[in-house]
């Protein structure tokens, strides 16, 4: 597609239960991030793919957080057993692979919120 | 792990005033970027700056590199109402192929037309 695509774009759910949060990125880029944004903070990393592999996964608070890329192209992150400081949007980008910081584009989030 | 100090937190301003920001680090980044946030989308990236001292203009928009590295700033003169949103400074030092990038917690923007 023409940019980032997330789903769900908005997302209530229970404490103690799972949610899948899904990423498309731009065809074509190999690297994605995800991100996540409490509300009045800046954005938090929390793990890169450079094609389906995490080399990177460092900013994951928790063993409840988990994602996986798949085909070089869709990222799922996984939170499990949902608590309410999990409340934030999360964001995927994804970025070209040609050097430079130029082709690095974000969705426009899943809005988080358990309850 | 790495800290970017971003103020002011919050500004209101009249429609045709300069506008300033900046971000302060506790260690040295090789590429800072200004980004812009509007409610209920991601960041759009604004300006990239790649090497200590530069001073890069987009338009309205002007920001430099510190020569220390460790900091940054950003000018928007003559603002607009569509200038309203959050101002995010960050910060990155490539590992390899890693380009992750350290945020500063926002500016809140608000122009008055």
């Amino acid at each position: 597609g023409a940019g980032v695509s997330q789903s769900p774009s908005n997302k209530v759910t229970e404490k103690g239960k799972d949610v899948e949060l899904r990423c498309d990125p731009i065809s074509g880029h190999t690297a994605l991030y995800w991100y996540r944004q409490s509300l009045g903070q800046g954005l938090e990393f929390l793990i890169y793919f450079q094609g389906n592999s995490a080399p990177d996964k460092s900013g994951l608070p928790s063993d409840r957080f988990s994602a996986e890329r798949t085909g070089g192209s869709v990222s799922t992150l996984t939170i499990q057993r949902t608590q309410q400081e999990d409340s934030a949007v999360y964001l995927c980008a994804s970025e070209q692979r040609q050097g430079g910081i130029h082709g690095y584009t974000f969705g426009s989030g899943t809005r988080l919120t358990v309850v | 792990g790495q800290q970017l100090n971003q103020s002011p937190q919050s500004m209101f301003i009249q429609e045709g005033e300069d506008v300033s920001m900046n971000c302060t680090s506790s260690s040295i980044f090789n590429t800072w970027l200004w980004y812009k946030q509007d409610p209920g989308e991601g960041p759009v990236l604004l300006i990239a700056l790649y090497k200590a001292g530069e001073l890069t203009s987009n338009g309205r928009l002007t920001a430099q590199f510190g020569i220390t590295r460790k900091d940054s700033f950003l000018n928007i003169s003559a603002s607009i109402p569509s200038d309203v949103g959050i101002y995010f400074c960050a910060g990155m030092n490539s590992g390899g192929s890693n380009y992750k990038l350290t945020f500063g917690k926002g500016t809140l923007l608000t122009v008055n037309p």
